[in-house]
């Protein structure tokens, strides 16, 4: 059974970091893509990074040069490294699995970790 | 970047009626890369259809996807209770994703 379990989620004032977490169990993070999803409270669903089983990143362009997508293989964990924090990055950011390569859809998805930065 | 616009935002129907939502895109997509996601409240997004027009696992058959081009169309021919949700839908294009703004369809 596939799991993907997300945590480092937190309140954090504008202009601060955080560093979430993505504990996969049942697939291996360095044979897939995968990927982070967020979404605003109230809000739809905004597609943040992913990072390609050769290990090449990309990022939205609303997140582009303030976040950092990485993995760590002995850890089977996935990891986003969130700096400048601001107020609009406020969300449940969501892990997903990227199930094919060729049609782009997102399979396996956590539970979730809500970052919220406010002063 | 391709924008996806869904309609109606809101759909309010009783159970056992027939759910008609739309995606339509800014350009031309393959139905390739095209699908469609469930989210009930506090639950994260469940994939209900890939390329368009196939069913993920476990997905009952009175949820069909279809569509090409620029228009896609998810029907659910008869509403059950657990049904009611936001339904989104996803495009892939080669390095990044986006998604529609939801449709949600409400109990009448």
């Amino acid at each position: 059974e596939v799991q993907l379990v997300e945590s480092g989620g937190g309140l954090v004032q504008p202009g601060g970091s955080l560093r979430l977490s993505c504990a996969a169990s049942g697939l291996t993070v360095r044979s897939n893509y995968m990927s982070w999803v967020r979404q605003a409270p109230g809000k739809g669903l905004e597609w943040v990074s992913v990072i390609y089983s050769g290990g090449s990143p990309y990022y939205a362009d609303s997140v582009k040069g303030r976040f950092t997508i990485s993995r760590h293989i002995s850890k089977n964990t996935l990891y986003l490294q969130m700096n400048n924090l601001k107020p609009e990055d406020t969300a449940v950011y969501y892990c997903a699995r990227v199930a094919s390569v060729e049609e782009g859809y997102f399979d396996y998805w956590g539970q979730g970790s809500l970052v919220t930065v406010s002063s | 970047e391709i924008v996806l616009t869904q309609s109606p935002g809101t759909l309010s129907l009783s159970p056992g009626e027939r759910a008609t939502l739309s995606c339509r895109a800014s350009q031309s997509l393959s139905s390739s890369y095209l699908a469609w996601y469930q989210q009930k409240p506090g639950q994260a997004p469940r994939l209900l259809m890939y390329a368009a027009s196939n069913r993920a696992t476990g997905i009952p058959d009175r949820f069909t996807g279809s569509g090409s081009g620029t228009d896609f169309t998810l029907t659910i021919s008869r509403l059950e209770p657990e049904d009611f949700a936001v339904y989104y839908c996803q495009q892939y294009a080669g390095s990044s994703w986006t998604f529609g703004q939801g449709t949600r369809v409400d109990m009448k």
